[in-house]
């Protein structure tokens, strides 16, 4: 299994909402990212988690809240977004943790959210 | 910013014809990645060239870097409609924690018209 599963793959919510993303790997790999990307952009990397523990924090505001449950699992929690935070949310992983050079990101395919 | 800028932006070429795309990065690198995304789906990894290497070949792709101008090509020959995507190049950089991050770059819009 070669696949990194991301729930839902589309999200409409209202900025009072609490909502939560979902990512699964069963690969074995040791780091999991969230990426957030808008439309004609570059992905921008939010979270890294290695061995489960989080290793990145990209200044991200607390309005997004990461879980990273097991070493399968990666959550992304949503609670009182703003129209500006919709976009396409990646989530991916890597064999190996943070620190590793040469490391190739496999990603899911997306959750794109909209923030009413 | 690691980021790196690519170039160009965008083209369209006809199907069968070669398409070259240009990565320029800022600093010192371990390796540069190319990757691919399909409209609006996530991304596909294509190659990695360590930073001892020059030219590397996969398929239809094949890479070229040099670090004395910072900068590495895309070029896909004879391409087909199915290669339309937007492709991106990644370099590795510092996080804020001190941690090794993958940094994208702007991407370059690919079309392939039939």
């Amino acid at each position: 299994d070669t696949e990194v599963t991301q729930t839902p793959k589309h999200l409409v919510m209202g900025m009072t909402n609490k909502k939560s993303l979902k990512c699964e790997q069963h690969m074995g790999h040791r780091a999991m990212y969230w990426y957030k990307q808008k439309a004609k952009k570059p992905p921008e990397l939010m979270f890294v988690y290695s061995y489960e523990k989080l290793s990145i924090n990209e200044s991200v505001p607390s309005r997004f809240s990461p879980e990273c449950p097991n070493s399968s699992l990666l959550n992304l929690h949503l609670h009182a977004l703003q129209p500006e935070d919709s976009a396409l949310y990646l989530c991916a992983s890597s064999q190996f943790g943070v620190g590793y050079t040469n490391e190739k990101l496999f990603f899911g395919s997306g959750t794109q959210l909209s923030v009413l | 910013s690691q980021q790196g800028e690519e170039d160009p932006q965008a083209l369209s070429i006809q199907e069968g014809e070669n398409a070259t795309m240009n990565c320029s990065y800022k600093t010192s690198i371990n390796n540069l990645q190319w990757y691919r995304q399909n409209s609006g789906r996530g991304l596909v990894h294509l190659i990695l060239i360590r930073s001892n290497e020059r030219e590397k070949h996969s398929g239809r792709l094949r890479v070229t870097l040099d670090t004395s101008k910072k900068s590495s090509s895309l070029l896909i020959t004879a391409s087909r409609a199915a290669d339309t995507a937007s492709y991106f190049c990644a370099t590795d950089a510092l996080g804020i924690q001190g941690a090794q991050k993958l940094v994208f770059g702007q991407g370059t819009r690919l079309t392939i018209n039939p």
